[in-house]
C-alpha cells in the first residue's frame, strides 16, 4: 500500500536536546511538506520541498531544519532553539508542488512531541 | 499565510441529521480543500473545488464554494458515528495550503 509512514509516533525531548522525526513515503511524490498542530488550531507550515535537495522555509520555520537527499524521505529536525516544541507534527506529500491547484496533499499519522 | 475561519469551533448532532460547516477566507483562491482529522490521527482528504465551481458532490458530502463572499461550506448528509472528527477547509495561495482552525463534529448514536 503507497502512504507516508512518520515515526516514531511519540517523541520526548529534554532540554537542550536536538530530536529528529522521520518521514518516508513511497507515493513517488516530488513534494513534501512538514506542519506543525497545536491543540484546537489548524496547521502551520514550517518547512517544504518541492523536489530533491531543495527546500523552503514555510511560515514558522525558526528553530527547526529539514534535508531532503532522497526523493522519499524528508526528515524534520527540532533544535535545542524551539523553545515551545510540545505540538503534533504532521508530514504530507503531494504529486508536484505546482500541482496545489488541482491534487491533494496525502498526510501521514503525525508524530506527538513532548518535552521532559 | 492567511487562514481561514470556520464555524462553527463545534457541532453535535444526532445519528441520521445532517452537518453544515462554514469556512471563509480573506484572499482570492485557486482552489479550496476540505480534509477530515480522526482523533491522533493524520488529515484525509475529502473534496478538491475549484475557484470556477460552485458546487461538488462526493457520496454523502456536498461542498459549496461562493467567491464573491469568500466562503465554502461542507454538508455531510445522513450523518454517522464514523463521521465523527475534526473537518479543515484549506485553501491553496500561491501554490501552498492553509489550514483553518477546523469544527469539530460529534455525531450521538
Amino acid at each position: 500500500d503507497g502512504g507516508i509512514t512518520q515515526s516514531p509516533k511519540y517523541l520526548f525531548r529534554k532540554e537542550g536536546q536536538n530530536v529528529t522525526l522521520s518521514c518516508e513515503q513511497n507515493l513517488n511524490h516530488d513534494a513534501m511538506y512538514w506542519y506543525r498542530q497545536d491543540p484546537g488550531q489548524g496547521l502551520r507550515l514550517i518547512y517544504y520541498s518541492q523536489i530533491v535537495n531543495d527546500f523552503q522555509k514555510g511560515d514558522i520555520a525558526e528553530g527547526y531544519s529539514v534535508s531532503r537527499e532522497k526523493k522519499e524521505s524528508f526528515p524534520l529536525t527540532v533544535t535545542s532553539a524551539q523553545k515551545n516544541p510540545t505540538a503534533f507534527y504532521l508530514c504530507a506529500s503531494s504529486i508536484g508542488f505546482r500541482e496545489t491547484s488541482n491534487q491533494p496533499q496525502h498526510f501521514g499519522d503525525g508524530t506527538r512531541l513532548s518535552i521532559l | 499565510s492567511q487562514q481561514g475561519e470556520e464555524d462553527p469551533q463545534a457541532l453535535s448532532i444526532q445519528e441520521g441529521e445532517n452537518a453544515t460547516m462554514n469556512c471563509s477566507y480573506k484572499t482570492s483562491i485557486n482552489n479550496l480543500q476540505w480534509y477530515r482529522q480522526n482523533s491522533g490521527r493524520g488529515l484525509v482528504h475529502l473534496i478538491l473545488i475549484r475557484s470556477n465551481e460552485r458546487e461538488k458532490h462526493s457520496g454523502r458530502l456536498r461542498v459549496t464554494l461562493d467567491t464573491s463572499k469568500k466562503s465554502s461550506s461542507l454538508l455531510i448528509t445522513a450523518s454517522r458515528a464514523a463521521d465523527t472528527a475534526s473537518y479543515f477547509c484549506a485553501f491553496v495561495n500561491d501554490y501552498k495550503l492553509s489550514f483553518g482552525a477546523g469544527t469539530t463534529v460529534t455525531v450521538r448514536a
